[in-house]
């Protein structure tokens, strides 16, 4: 099976930095997603690693460490907006994703 | 252009009764798949197709069958509801099963098992 951990929740203060780590063990590695979910609404495409590094999206960073296992999302400049959850997401030798339980991220004035 | 519909938005739906949520994309994607999201358990893959005539088990696939007849529709149907199967469905495509294309999903489907 997959095993894909993340923060239950984060708070922070609008024009803030937050950082929502991604811990995986997966079968196989094809590639890891990160999706944002605003309540009620469906997944949204954020940004897709599957080569060690830092892809950089306007406000929305994310990095992979393959060795590791590990990947983050770095949301810069913190709207109100941002509020909502963040899905970490790994693709699987079989190509079939798995996602994390999802960390939802709380934004403050 | 419309993307992915399903239909219904929700639904209630008694212990026993059969059901088939539908999902339409109008992106010409060969890929779709069928999740179900539960709180504090994120996104299991029920079943998926990765082209028009094939099918395949996800993570969650008892009490559930899907079909795909053509490559824009990807009904779901669970035969004899269960309460166990209330949740929150979605419906997603993608252009490829494998390389760098994304998942797109649906609006959901709210189903309640009583």
């Amino acid at each position: 099976g997959q095993n894909i951990d993340q923060p239950t929740e984060m708070t922070a203060t609008e024009g803030a930095i937050v950082q929502i780590n991604c811990t995986y063990q997966t079968s196989g590695f094809n590639g890891l997603f990160w999706y944002q979910q605003h309540a009620g609404e469906a997944p949204t495409f954020l940004s897709y690693n599957v080569l060690d590094g830092l892809e950089e999206k306007g406000r929305f960073s994310s990095f992979l460490s393959r060795s590791k296992g590990y990947s983050y999302l770095l949301l810069k400049e913190l709207q109100m907006k941002d509020s909502a959850s963040y899905l970490c997401a790994v693709r699987d030798g079989d190509y079939k994703l798995s996602f994390g339980a999802g960390t939802t991220v709380t934004v403050r004035a | 252009i419309a993307g992915i519909t399903q239909a219904p938005t929700s639904q209630i739906l008694a212990a026993g009764r059969r059901m088939t949520l539908r999902c339409t994309q109008d992106m010409r994607h060969n890929a779709m798949y069928w999740y179900r999201q539960d709180l504090g358990l994120g996104l299991r893959l029920i079943h998926y197709s990765n082209t028009a005539g094939t099918t395949g088990k996800g993570e969650v696939p008892d009490g559930y069958s899907v079909s795909r007849a053509n490559t824009d529709d990807f009904p779901l149907t669970l035969a004899s509801a269960v309460p166990s199967q209330t949740s929150v469905y979605f419906c997603a495509s993608s252009d490829e099963a494998g390389g760098t294309d994304t998942q797109y999903f649906g609006p959901g489907t709210r189903l309640t098992v009583l």
